[in-house]
């Protein structure tokens, strides 16, 4: 089935560790997204890349690295810059550009905490 | 700037009656698209509609429904006859030129229906 795999399904981070947020998709999209959400909130936008090897920041992508070496994947690093990490952290994907305003796709999430 | 506020933060139904879920967006561009998701309590956003700015024909798909009112900037959302499994985090966003393809989300509406 064509889809977006997230790994793994909960995290936890040691202080002053960096961790890796793993996506998936085999749906052929071109653009990729990571997204933050915190209890009550909507998703907040991190990173987004529309092709390989691009990728461009969001509104909160202090304290997080992305890579896009392959068209299907796009992980997503935690730092140990970000000091509040503890969130549900969605990656999403959609077809074209971003001009298309196609809609996105979503993983079924990762959720990180602070041990 | 953009903004999506959905004043609800919760609405509680008793199964088979109708829910109104309310999005009010702001926006300087006269070309943008709103989008409604639904996150069930797996986790994973499930994409429900796309609307353009131009179009602004009613929808209706099955026993969802929306009303887009350019006049009050809404988009909003009726549920008919509600269902246990429509229980879940309903979320609007909004895309608009001067950030194409990147969705500014509202909070939310947590919608619990009960037998």
């Amino acid at each position: 089935d064509g889809g977006i795999t997230q790994s793994p399904k909960y995290l936890f981070r040691k202080e002053g560790q960096n961790v890796t947020l793993s996506c998936e998709q085999n749906l052929n999209h071109d653009a990729m997204y990571w997204y933050r959400q915190d209890p009550g909130q909507g998703l907040r936008l991190i990173y987004y890349s529309q092709i390989v090897n691009d990728f461009q920041k969001g509104d909160i992508a202090e304290g997080y690295s992305v890579s896009r070496e392959k068209k299907e994947s796009f992980p997503l690093t935690v730092t140990s810059a970000q000091k509040n990490p503890t969130a549900f952290y969605l990656c999403a994907s959609s077809m074209g550009d971003l001009y298309s305003n196609q809609p996105q796709h979503f993983g079924d999430g990762t959720r990180l905490s602070i041990l | 700037a953009q903004k999506v506020t959905q004043a609800q933060t919760e609405i509680s139904v008793v199964e088979k009656e109708d829910v109104t879920l309310d999005c009010v967006y702001e926006t300087r561009d006269t070309t943008y698209y709103l989008f409604w998701y639904k996150q069930p309590p797996s986790g994973e956003l499930v994409f429900l509609i796309r609307r353009n700015s131009f179009d602004e024909q009613n929808e209706i798909s099955g026993r969802y429904s929306w009303n887009f009112q350019k006049s009050t900037s809404s988009f909003n959302f009726t549920i008919t006859a509600s269902q246990v499994v429509d229980s879940a985090v309903y979320f609007c966003a909004l895309s608009a030129t001067d950030s194409w393809g990147k969705l500014q989300f509202g909070a939310g509406t947590q919608v619990v229906v009960t037998p």
